[in-house]
């Protein structure tokens, strides 16, 4: 199975930071990697696919960026709404796995 | 729009089995897969598992083979997934996303909490 080791885990930051989360895979995934936002007793949200495409409607301060093993997910500018936890999955092979995620909290 | 719409709460002792309901709405059923995704308590996002609606094809995670059956039934758009053998630790809240064949998960379920417990 590919694991996918997402980090920080955790990270503080403030309305108007720049943030960046890893993902690092544990084989080459090509550009099959995509991510999520999900809140508190929601679902999960897709917000990018193909490692870099937005998906639909989701804000343009959201980016994604690599290939291979290594992916970063970057928000230009947090807003109050992005706090949330970020997961990252794979999509070059079954199972489709899932990073352990990373929360982003208030500072 | 579309809509993934499950079946509600379910509470199951040890040893029994549970089967979620995922009924789709909203576009081609046949054109999408379904998949089920599991989060414990304080926990992150484990997938399980697929099915292609069309024809019924299933791929299941090696944890859960043998004890996960995904099917559907095309009449009502609707997909199952029945997990037998539960444990305290399937005490989970589980979910069904829809794919464009093997691709991002772009439309997810509300959730159904299943609570194992004696």
């Amino acid at each position: 199975d590919i694991q996918l080791t997402q980090s920080p885990s955790f990270l503080s930051a403030s309305v108007g930071d720049r943030v960046t989360i890893t993902c690092r895979a544990s084989q080459g995934i090509s550009s099959y990697l995509v991510w999520y936002q999900q809140k508190p007793g929601r679902a999960p949200k897709l917000l990018i696919y193909a490692a870099s495409t937005l998906q639909s409607g989701v804000p343009s301060r959201f980016s994604g960026s690599g290939s291979g093993t290594e992916f970063t997910l970057t928000i230009s500018s947090l807003q109050p709404e992005d706090f949330a936890t970020y997961y990252c999955q794979q999509l070059n092979s079954y199972p489709l796995t899932f990073g352990g995620g990373t929360k982003v909290e208030i500072k | 729009q579309v809509q993934l719409v499950q079946s509600g709460a379910e509470v199951k002792k040890p040893g029994a089995s549970v089967k979620v309901s995922c009924e789709a709405s909203g576009y081609t059923f046949t054109n999408y897969y379904i998949h089920w995704v599991r989060q414990g308590p304080g926990q992150g996002l484990e997938w399980m598992g697929m099915i292609n609606p069309s024809g019924g094809r299933t791929n299941c995670a090696q944890k859960f083979q043998g004890r996960l059956t995904m099917t559907r039934d095309t009449s009502t758009t609707t997909v199952y997934m029945e997990l037998s053998s539960l444990r305290s630790e399937d005490t989970a809240v589980y979910y069904c996303a829809r794919s464009p064949t093997t691709s991002q998960l772009d439309n997810w379920g509300q959730g159904t909490l299943v609570t194992v417990s004696s």
